[in-house]
């Protein structure tokens, strides 16, 4: 297993602005993705964040609106950028631990945008 | 394309009853499917995998290849059973999932 945490745990931000949200893992993981859920929506996956290289982004993300960085194996941001009142969602960083596909989520950063 | 379905978003049962939670899934290949919750006020967390072939907190979940399904049942609901549901499949490559859209379940005391 591994414990996640993220920062903030919530935000209220302003349209127009950019944050970035932390997602820190007590251990070394090799592969770590980030979410987005929308109000009464399911879980869509952003993009994974790859160690040493680009993240690898989801059809209808990019990079210039989501950038991420993985710094090392257990460290990774995604900034929301030049945000709209349609950021306004919980977004989740997740962690693959265990066996394939186990992944195991942090506890979420909830973004308004005015 | 690698999608799930999971047609009703609440679910109402008393407590004692059986519940039963619909998964379809569209997959080319074999897929590996999952069940995750999150409880009240708690992160979302792995409760089962179909390759396990487990019982976890009383819910199994068998994978139908001929109709396409996983669907999640546990024959007599408690209380701590309230919460939201989501089926999973794996995404080509990379061990990426993609997500249905969750069902909310409320046992009623």
């Amino acid at each position: 297993s591994a414990v996640i945490s993220q920062k903030p745990s919530r935000d209220i931000c302003q349209r127009g602005t950019s944050l970035t949200i932390q997602c820190q893992v007590d251990s070394q993981v090799t592969m770590m993705f980030w979410y987005r859920q929308q109000p009464g929506q399911s879980l869509t996956l952003i993009a994974t964040a790859n160690q040493g290289s680009e993240a690898t982004y989801e059809s209808g993300f990019v990079i210039d609106k989501f950038p991420i960085s993985r710094p090392n194996l257990t460290f990774s941001t995604l900034t929301v950028s030049n945000m709209s009142p349609e950021d306004s969602s919980i977004y989740l960083c997740s962690v693959l631990a265990g066996g394939d596909y186990e992944q195991y989520f942090g506890p979420g950063t909830r973004l308004t945008v005015t | 394309a690698q999608r799930v379905t999971q047609p009703e978003k609440l679910l109402s049962v008393f407590k004692g009853a059986p519940v039963e939670l619909k998964c379809n899934y569209s997959y080319s290949g074999s897929p590996e499917l999952f069940w995750y919750v999150q409880y009240s006020r708690q992160r979302l967390q792995l409760l089962l995998r179909h390759i396990s072939r487990e019982s976890i907190k009383g819910f199994t979940a068998d994978l139908n290849k001929g109709e396409t399904s996983f669907h999640l049942k546990k024959p007599f609901a408690q209380e701590e059973d309230s919460a939201m549901y989501y089926c999973a499949l794996p995404l080509y490559g990379n061990n990426r999932l993609a997500f249905g859209k969750g069902n909310q379940v409320v046992v009623i005391p």
